[in-house]
Order: C-alpha cells, then structure tokens, then sequence
C-alpha cells in the first residue's frame, strides 16, 4: 500500500540553525500538509499545499517557515532560523484531492523528531 | 470556532472488552468528523471519516463511530478490544469553510490490560 515518507525520523540542531525537514507524498496526490505535535500537546496544522503555491496557513507558519515542492516526489519545510520552542514532532500528510480537499482523506506520514538544542 | 474535545487522557481496558472513547465538538455547521490512530512511531492512520448520512459509521479494525447531533458527540466504540489496539486515538474536525485543515483533539491514550 502506498505511503507518505518521511526523513529524517529524528534532527537535533542548534538554536538558530536552518532546517529542512523532507516527505515524499503519496505519488498521485496533489494536495500536501503540515502538522506538527508538541510533546504532550495537540497535533497542530501549520499548512497546506496545493498546485505550487501554499492553500492554507495556521498562525503558527510565520515568516521562520516555508514549504517547496522542489521536484516531483519531494515536499519540504524550512524552518530558517530555529528556536527552543520549534521542538516537535513534525507530520507530512498528502491527500488525492479528488472532490475538494475537504472530503480527502489524508494519509500522514510516520513523522520527523526535531530537537533544538 | 471549531474544536474537538477528548475528555479523556488515558483509559484501560482488559483485553476482549469493550471500547468507548469519547469525543465531542463545537462547530456551528454539519461536521466533518474524523478518528485517527497513531502508533507507536508510527504516523496517524484514519480509522473512519463522518461526512453525512448514516450517523454510525464504521470503520477499519473492527471500530464504529456514531454522529450524535443532539449531544455533538462522535464517540469511538469497538466490542472487543485486543491488545494491538493499545494506541493513542485522536478525534478532529475539518470546517468547510477551512477545507485542508485537520483540528485534532488532545487524544486518549488506550492501554489493554492482559
């Protein structure tokens, strides 16, 4: 069955550091996200991606993150300068897009660890 | 604004016993309501999707949900949990005015006792 990838599983960097966090959607899928999940909090969205140009932002994605579809099998997110506070588990999702994003399913990857240090 | 609430942190239950987690949310229109599983390292899996229709929905390994508009409620259920089932359980929420964005709750925590 096909599914969202993720790499790194786990990044520990350095306070103010950049970071790129990498997924490989699902290969038909044409709409990607972000979520993140700070230890023992709720998974939050930060944004969706859908024909080249971002769909949606949460308050979250301010002007420290950026999201690329660099190629055609690769969704990253940037995270230019980090701080303490980014620490978090952060999900990739993509979905079909079929009939509206809002009744896709969307299929979550398995996560990247980020730790800053 | 919408939100999802999963009133309860961690629950356990023996194994071959039945399951309810509850979830309740607060959105002004029809919901479009979610349960999504997660895994020990793994990612969230969805278990069933509610966008209208038949208020019980079933879903993926065994597990129901049923839309009760009167109580906002989309409670959880299974009739007999094994011990693979042991997972944290995420309800959420997508507004049609918010199409991508996935609300999650805070998540229960289930355990199974031998």
């Amino acid at each position: 069955e096909p599914e969202v990838t993720q790499t790194p599983s786990h990044q520990v960097t350095q306070m103010g550091q950049e970071v790129i966090l990498r997924c490989v959607p699902i290969s038909n899928h044409l709409y990607f996200y972000w979520y993140r999940q700070i230890l023992g909090q709720k998974v939050e969205f930060l944004v969706s991606f859908y024909n080249n140009e971002i769909s949606e932002k949460s308050e979250i994605f301010d002007d420290q993150f950026s999201v690329e579809r660099p190629d055609g099998s690769n969704f990253t997110l940037k995270i230019r300068s980090t701080k303490l506070e980014d620490s978090a588990m952060y999900f990739c999702a993509s979905s079909e897009a079929l009939s509206g994003a809002v009744t896709d399913t969307q299929y979550f990857g398995p996560g990247t660890r980020l730790t800053v240090l | 604004a919408q939100s999802v609430t999963q009133p309860d942190i961690h629950i356990t239950v023996s194994e071959g016993a039945s399951l309810e987690l509850r979830c309740n949310y607060s959105y002004g229109a029809t919901p479009y309501l979610f349960w999504y599983v997660q895994s020990p390292g793994q990612g969230l899996q969805l278990l069933l999707k509610y966008f209208s229709g038949d208020t019980l929905v079933q879903g993926i390994k065994g597990f129901e949900a049923e839309f009760k508009r009167s109580q906002s409620s989309f409670n959880l259920r299974k009739p007999s949990v094994h011990w693979s089932d042991a997972a944290e359980y995420f309800c959420a929420v997508v507004g049609y005015s918010s199409a991508s964005k996935i609300i999650f709750g805070s998540g229960t925590r289930l355990s199974i006792r031998p």
